[in-house]
């Protein structure tokens, strides 16, 4: 069964501190692992797809990695605004019928304060 | 794009009674996707249309629970016989391919009274 674990499940950082969010997987086969931003009473909106182990992705304040067994999401200098709940999820590779879910973690809860 | 879009953002029903939730994907996606999430939870799985076929079901699924998306089009997800136990919000996406982001709405809140 795919498994993911975030960490920590919260993180509050002052603003302009950077720091890195955690994310292990356990899947038969990766198709695709994704990082999406919550904020509250919204649906998950997407950040992030990486596809294979060494693959970087950037958007502004945000960097996300990618290895074999786990991946990071860096926050480099972040603004109160960033605050939100980051979501880690993985697709595993299969049939049609069986590998289109997403499995996510629980998140990380990001506090930036000024 | 205009986003996924849900109906209704918040129901408030008495335990027992039916409920019916409604998703609009992106114009153009043919894959839709129903998840459940709950305070302080990742969003889990419900079940996966590509265009108007049920191609995939959770084993959170229960026979309370029936989704359809005739003509592959909007899909509808309905509750029988409510719990306690299905409050959560239900959250729909949808994805133009298989391994390409889903893109998600911003939900139905169900609350059972």
């Amino acid at each position: 069964e795919d498994q993911v674990t975030q960490s920590p499940e919260a993180l509050r950082l002052q603003e302009g501190e950077s720091s890195s969010l955690n994310c292990s997987y356990t899947v038969s086969g990766l198709r695709g692992l994704f990082w999406y931003r919550q904020d509250p009473g919204k649906g998950p909106e997407f950040l992030f797809t990486l596809y294979s182990a060494g693959e970087e992705k950037e958007k502004e304040r945000l960097k996300a990695t990618l290895t074999k067994k786990e991946s990071f999401l860096h926050i480099t200098a972040p603004k109160p605004e960033d605050s939100a709940t980051y979501l880690c999820a993985v697709q595993a590779e299969g049939q049609e019928t069986s590998g289109s879910r997403l499995t996510f973690g629980e998140g990380t809860q990001l506090t930036v304060n000024p | 794009d205009t986003g996924v879009s849900q109906d209704p953002r918040h129901k408030i029903t008495k335990r027992g009674q039916n409920v019916t939730f409604r998703c609009d994907p992106i114009s153009e996606h043919n894959r839709l996707y129903w998840y459940r999430q709950t305070l302080g939870q990742g969003p889990e799985f419900l079940t996966y249309f590509q265009n108007e076929a049920q191609l995939e079901k959770s084993r959170l699924l229960s026979d309370r629970f029936s989704a359809e998306r005739p003509k592959g089009s909007f899909s509808t997800l309905e509750i029988q016989r409510t719990e306690q136990g299905d409050s959560a919000m239900y959250l729909c996406a949808s994805s133009r391919q298989r391994n390409q982001p889903q893109h998600f709405g911003d939900g139905t809140r169900l609350s059972i009274l």
